[in-house]
């Protein structure tokens, strides 16, 4: 059973471009959440998902970022006109149902490195 | 205010000895605590998971208790190992919330 997958590992991007970052969840899990991880920080929740439907997205910046998570395929997470604050690790997480609930243990994926140049 | 805080920031100590992480969170009425190991470059891997009705767990060489009435966690490492070099992240949920708070992580280095 393959864990979490994430791609592009590493992206770069140039100030104003779109980043998209994908996230596979773990075979069975329906449950998806989006974290960054600013240098020397620690991970700060962006938003959860499920199949179609965003559940809560209080950790979003108000513009320019965006999540989905289509019945068909992976979720996405897009950062329109990237800005040098920006560059950070983005994790994205995925459980089967709401995490550290009995049994719903939450497994992370290895990260996306974005870097703004 | 939902808050983690770890401490120390960062640790250095020699191969072999016992070591303890801390963590501190602002609201007590979590539903469970997580203690998390990160490698550079890596993604994160669950260690320890402590449901609010527990006091401690462990896993080989680990061990992390839960105090929830101060708001405390410590995860005990013993005989440390240079392969434990790595930052640990301290993470807390709460009933209410969708996701869990994180703390800014202890960076601990095992020397040989």
């Amino acid at each position: 059973n393959a864990g979490v997958m994430q791609n592009p590992r590493h992206l770069v991007r140039r100030r104003g471009q779109e980043a998209r970052l994908r996230c596979s969840p773990m075979k069975g899990h329906s449950h998806v959440y989006w974290y960054r991880q600013l240098p020397e920080e620690g991970l700060k929740f962006m938003v959860y998902l499920q199949k179609e439907n965003i559940i809560d997205e209080s950790g979003m910046p108000k513009e320019r970022f965006s999540a989905e998570f289509p019945k068909e395929g992976p979720s996405i997470l897009r950062i329109q006109q990237v800005v040098r604050g920006d560059s950070a690790a983005y994790f994205c997480a995925s459980s089967p149902g709401t995490p550290g609930r009995t049994g719903n243990t939450i497994y992370f994926g290895e990260g996306s490195w974005l870097t703004v140049v | 205010k939902q808050e983690v805080t770890q401490i120390p920031a960062a640790l250095s100590v020699p191969e072999g000895e016992n070591l303890v992480l801390n963590c501190s969170f602002t609201d007590s009425a979590i539903y469970n605590l997580q203690w998390f190991r990160q490698d550079p470059g890596k993604g994160l891997t669950s260690l320890l998971l402590i449901q609010s009705s527990q006091r401690e767990q462990t896993s080989g060489r680990l061990n992390a208790s839960l105090d929830k009435s101060s708001g405390r966690s410590t995860l005990y490492i013993a005989a440390s190992q240079p392969g434990d070099s790595a930052t640990y992240l301290c993470a807390v949920s709460y009933p209410l919330n969708n996701d869990m708070r994180f703390g800014a992580g202890t960076r601990l280095t095992v020397k040989p």
